[in-house]
């Protein structure tokens, strides 16, 4: 079985500063990893994916998140946090011995972005 | 190129009624998956359709069931409705290759309110 837990429920950060948004998963085969950001009264919008290669993945608007196998981590990051970067944020993952397309889903993690 | 395509936007139902949701996928994309948001349970996937056939299932009961055309729009189908069904129902689609490495892009979701 697959499943994804976001420790926080609400990150508060100053604009200007660094974000992290935090992403634990568990897989029994190898994982690819993705980001969503969800926006009030929107859909999901894909930030960003793991899938093999550098640890360190670059994704839209400035987000990247680093993959650490040894600790089962996959947390986004942005160097500096825009007011615009309010959202909700959800990590998701994929093993890659389930059958099908099927996405496992964190909680969320809510970003508040202070100007 | 167009995204995902969800029709329609807004429903209001009232228990026992049934309700069917569209869902058009990116020009090109044969994979076709439903995911239910709730407050309560978060992100939960419900079914994939590839092809025409249903390639996975989630955890729903019966009431929830969907199909797929051979131009790849998607519609699923929830027959005697509960309050517990009021949800925001995202669709999302992939290329059509294994698609364990394929990003899903997500529609604006179809909010429906049960009363």
């Amino acid at each position: 079985a697959q499943s994804v837990a976001q420790p926080e429920d609400q990150v508060n950060v100053a604009e200007g500063n660094p974000l992290t948004v935090k992403c634990t998963y568990s897989v029994s085969g190898n994982p690819y990893l993705f980001w969503y950001v969800q926006y009030p009264n929107r859909g999901l919008q894909f930030l960003l994916k793991y899938i093999t290669g550098d640890n360190l993945v670059k994704g839209s608007y400035g987000f990247e998140a680093e993959f650490n196998k040894s600790q089962t981590s996959f947390h986004l990051k942005k160097p500096s946090a825009l007011v615009s970067d309010s959202a909700l944020y959800f990590c998701a993952v994929r093993d890659d011995e389930a059958a099908g397309n099927k996405l496992t889903f964190g909680g969320g993690t809510r970003v508040l972005v202070k100007p | 190129k167009a995204g995902v395509t969800q029709t329609p936007r807004y429903l209001i139902k009232t228990r026992g009624q049934q309700v069917t949701l569209s869902c058009s996928p990116i020009s090109g994309h044969r994979s076709v998956s439903w995911y239910q948001q709730t407050p309560g349970q978060g992100l939960q996937f419900l079914f994939e359709y590839f092809s025409e056939t249903q390639r996975n299932k989630g955890n729903f009961p019966g009431r929830f069931s969907g199909r797929q055309f051979s131009n790849s729009r998607s519609e699923m189908n929830v027959s005697t409705l509960e309050l517990g069904d009021s949800a925001l129902y995202l669709c999302a689609s992939s290329w059509p290759r294994t698609g364990l490495k394929e990003t899903q892009y997500f529609g604006p979701g179809t909010r429906l309110l049960v009363l």
